[in-house]
């Protein structure tokens, strides 16, 4: 089955300091894609990076970065010198494919979110 | 930016009563998609669609049926709302299933 894990339900941290929220897949795909989105308090949902399963070369945007792991089966998210504008729930997710196993449709599936606070 | 626009933005209505939320897109984007987002459980998947008038269930379909019949358009029904299907609605799109999908505003609907 495929399923993504966000262990980390909240995370708080004091302005500055780097904060990594864990994700962790599980698929069968050999085929996948991985991606980041952020909700903030005002509630919409923004996409912040895809990854997909071929490329594991780390991505660095700015403060944030990505580290895909295919051996540990993760796609850990950090922000370097957190600022309070990144508070936000933080979405992993995972795109498979099943229209090959199962005849029928596919989906973005999604952690739970952490909810990440950053005080200033 | 898809330029996604959801109506209504706020619903409150009663339990037995016939409701449809609608999306809107000008990207031109071929999939789309209506997802419930609810404390503890993240987000999920109701229906899609991968064209004008092409859908499908997703993992939560129950009491929920879709209609696109138009590109731009992409309609979410719950033909008899009970206090269960409370909760934020998002519509996306998509350009291609392996892409990112971009999500609307939201749609809070509260079922009493």
């Amino acid at each position: 089955a495929q399923k993504v894990t966000q262990a980390q339900t909240e995370i708080s941290v004091v302005e500055k300091e780097d904060v990594t929220l864990d994700c962790v897949y599980e698929t069968r795909d050999t085929t996948y894609y991985l991606f980041w989105y952020k909700q903030p308090p005002s509630g919409e949902l923004v996409f912040l990076i895809r990854r997909n399963s071929f490329d594991e070369q780390n991505e660095i945007s700015g403060r944030y970065s990505w580290n895909f792991q295919k051996s540990t089966s993760s796609f850990n998210f950090t922000i370097t010198a957190s600022q309070v504008v990144d508070s936000a729930v933080y979405f992993c997710a995972l795109r498979h494919d099943t229209r090959l196993t199962q005849g029928g449709s596919e989906k973005l599936v999604f952690g739970k979110g952490t909810k990440l606070t950053v005080n200033p | 930016d898809a330029g996604i626009t959801q109506s209504p933005r706020h619903k409150v209505t009663e339990t037995g009563t016939p409701v449809t939320l609608r999306c809107h897109q000008t990207e031109n984007h071929r999939y789309m998609y209506w997802y419930r987002q609810d404390p503890g459980h993240g987000l999920r998947l109701i229906h899609y669609s991968y064209g004008v008038k092409d859908t499908d269930k997703g993992e939560v379909s129950d009491g929920y049926s879709v209609s696109r019949s138009k590109t731009e358009d992409f309609l979410l029904t719950l033909e008899s709302a009970t206090s269960s299907q409370t909760s934020v609605y998002f519509c996306a799109t998509g350009v291609a299933t392996a892409y990112e999908q971009y999500f609307g505003p939201g749609t809070r609907l509260t079922v009493t």
